[in-house]
C-alpha cells in the first residue's frame, strides 16, 4: 500500500535554513503537499505542488519534488521561533481526495 | 474562510462508555473524514464520507462508525469506548473537486 516516511525529528536555530524531507512510494499521486500543526491545534495547509513540478516557492518556503526518487523536501528559509511546530507530508489523488500523511517531522528552533 | 468545528477539544471517557465526536463544517464540502493521531505513528484515516448517508472504511476502523445524516455533520462514534482509543481524533472536509483538507481543531479523548 501506500506509504509516506519523515524523520521525527529537526532542531535549528533561529535564522537558519531548516530542510524537511519525505519519502513516498505511491508514484501515481497528483498531489504533495506540507501542512504545520502547531501545539493543540488541527494541521494548517502551508503548500502544495502538482505532480508535474520540480519546484515550487512561496516566500520563505520551498519545495522541492524528485518525482523519480519519490521524494518530496520543505525548506523554510530564515527559521523562526514561531516556526516550531510538527510539519506533515501527505500524497494525494484527485477523485475522493483521499490523502496519505506522514508520521510528521517535530521541528524545534532554537533562540 | 472554511471552518471546520469539532464538538469539544478534550474529552474524559470511562472504559466501555458510548462517546460521540461531532464535526461540522459550514463549506457545502462533500467530503469529510476522522482521522486519528499518535505521537510517531502520524495521522491515520479512520472513515470517511463523500456524501450524506455514504460512508467508507479507512484504514483503522475497527472499534468505530460513523454516521453522515446532513451534508455538513460528520459524527464518529465509539460504540464502547476503550483506553487503546485514547488519541487527538481529526476531522477534515473537502470539496469534491479540491486541492485539499481542511481541518478542524481536534478533540483530544481520554479513555479511563
Amino acid at each position: 500500500g501506500e506509504d509516506v516516511e519523515q524523520s521525527l525529528f529537526l532542531s535549528v536555530r533561529e535564522g537558519d535554513s531548516s530542510v524537511i524531507n519525505c519519502t513516498y512510494t505511491d508514484s501515481s499521486s497528483t498531489y504533495l503537499y506540507w501542512y504545520k500543526q502547531e501545539p493543540g491545534a488541527g494541521l494548517q495547509l502551508l503548500t502544495y505542488i502538482f505532480s508535474n513540478m520540480d519546484m515550487k516557492q512561496d516566500q520563505r518556503l520551498t519545495v522541492l519534488l524528485n518525482k523519480k526518487d519519490k521524494h518530496l523536501s520543505l525548506r523554510i528559509a530564515d527559521t523562526q521561533t514561531g516556526d516550531s511546530a510538527i510539519y506533515f507530508c501527505a500524497e494525494g489523488d484527485t477523485g475522493f481526495q483521499k490523502l496519505v500523511f506522514g508520521t510528521g517531522t517535530r521541528l524545534l528552533v532554537s533562540p | 474562510d472554511v471552518k471546520v468545528t469539532q464538538s469539544s477539544r478534550y474529552l474524559v471517557k470511562r472504559t466501555g462508555e458510548k462517546v460521540f465526536l461531532e464535526c461540522v463544517q459550514d463549506m457545502d464540502h462533500e467530503n469529510m473524514f476522522w482521522y486519528r493521531q499518535d505521537p510517531g505513528l502520524g495521522l491515520r484515516l479512520i472513515y470517511f464520507s463523500y456524501d450524506v448517508k455514504m460512508k467508507e472504511k479507512g484504514d483503522i476502523p475497527e472499534g468505530y462508525s460513523v454516521s453522515r445524516e446532513k451534508k455538513e455533520r460528520f459524527s464518529l462514534i465509539l460504540e464502547s469506548a476503550s483506553t487503546n482509543q485514547t488519541s487527538m481524533y481529526l476531522c477534515a472536509s473537502s470539496n469534491l473537486l479540491g486541492e485539499t483538507q481542511y481541518f478542524g481543531p481536534g478533540t483530544r479523548l481520554l479513555v479511563l
